[in-house]
């Protein structure tokens, strides 16, 4: 069974300008949750969406949305990038999502660099 | 906020055990996983514990105890694909998983 896939692997912005990151999930997986990693906040929860809603968010600001196809691929937009926003973004997969504690299955991300 | 504690660095032998420790302060526990993640690469599935015990994989083996807020994975047999960031992670009260800042295990021959 294939894995959770993210594209593009590399992404190079600059302030101001907007970025759309796409994750697939692991076949017959409903969930996927996003994620930001960086070297001084470590692994931080963005947002959940399952069967095409967001089940639940972190304490980001609205710049960063995201939203699900009814294949249960996702994709996550950050608006009005700054620097701050340099990270590597995390997507994952599960059957049934965060609400039943169910076990999440990460992808390789999307490291971004705003300069 | 959620609060979760793990050392920073450990290093250890090849062939030894290394037992990593992990303390949590959350609103609310339902369940706590460990992840290992190599440099550059997605996080893996390691184990996950949501009653107190010992739970054991193989070389890995991972325990909860749910009233001292505090966690282990034990690593045994230590070979030097082991070198690797551990995440303890803990799912509180609005299943928002929150992470450690990871262990760094480095493995030397």
């Amino acid at each position: 069974k294939a894995g959770v896939t993210q594209t593009p692997r590399y992404l190079i912005k600059t302030r101001g300008q907007q970025v759309t990151l796409s994750c697939s999930p692991i076949s017959g997986h409903r969930s996927v949750s996003w994620y930001q990693q960086t070297p001084g906040q470590g692994l931080q929860f963005l947002f959940e969406y399952f069967s095409e809603t967001q089940r639940n968010k972190g304490n980001f600001p609205g710049r960063f949305s995201g939203r699900q196809f009814s294949n249960s691929r996702s994709e996550m937009n950050v608006s009005t990038l700054e620097l701050g926003d340099s990270a590597l973004y995390l997507c994952a997969s599960s059957l049934v999502g965060t609400a039943n504690t169910d076990t999440q299955y990460f992808g390789p991300g999307t490291r971004l660099t705003v300069l | 906020g959620q609060n979760i504690d793990q050392p920073t660095e450990m290093t250890a032998t090849e062939g030894a055990i290394v037992q990593i420790n992990c303390t949590y302060q959350t609103s609310g526990f339902n369940g706590l996983f460990w992840y290992q993640q190599h440099a550059g690469e997605a996080p893996t599935f390691l184990s996950y514990n949501v009653l107190d015990g010992l739970e054991e994989k193989g070389r890995f083996s991972s325990f909860l105890s749910r009233s001292k807020g505090y966690s282990y994975l034990l690593l045994k047999e230590l070979q030097m694909k082991d070198s690797a960031s551990y995440l303890c992670a803990v799912y509180p009260n609005d299943y928002k998983l929150s992470f450690g800042a990871g262990t760094t295990v480095t493995v030397r021959a």
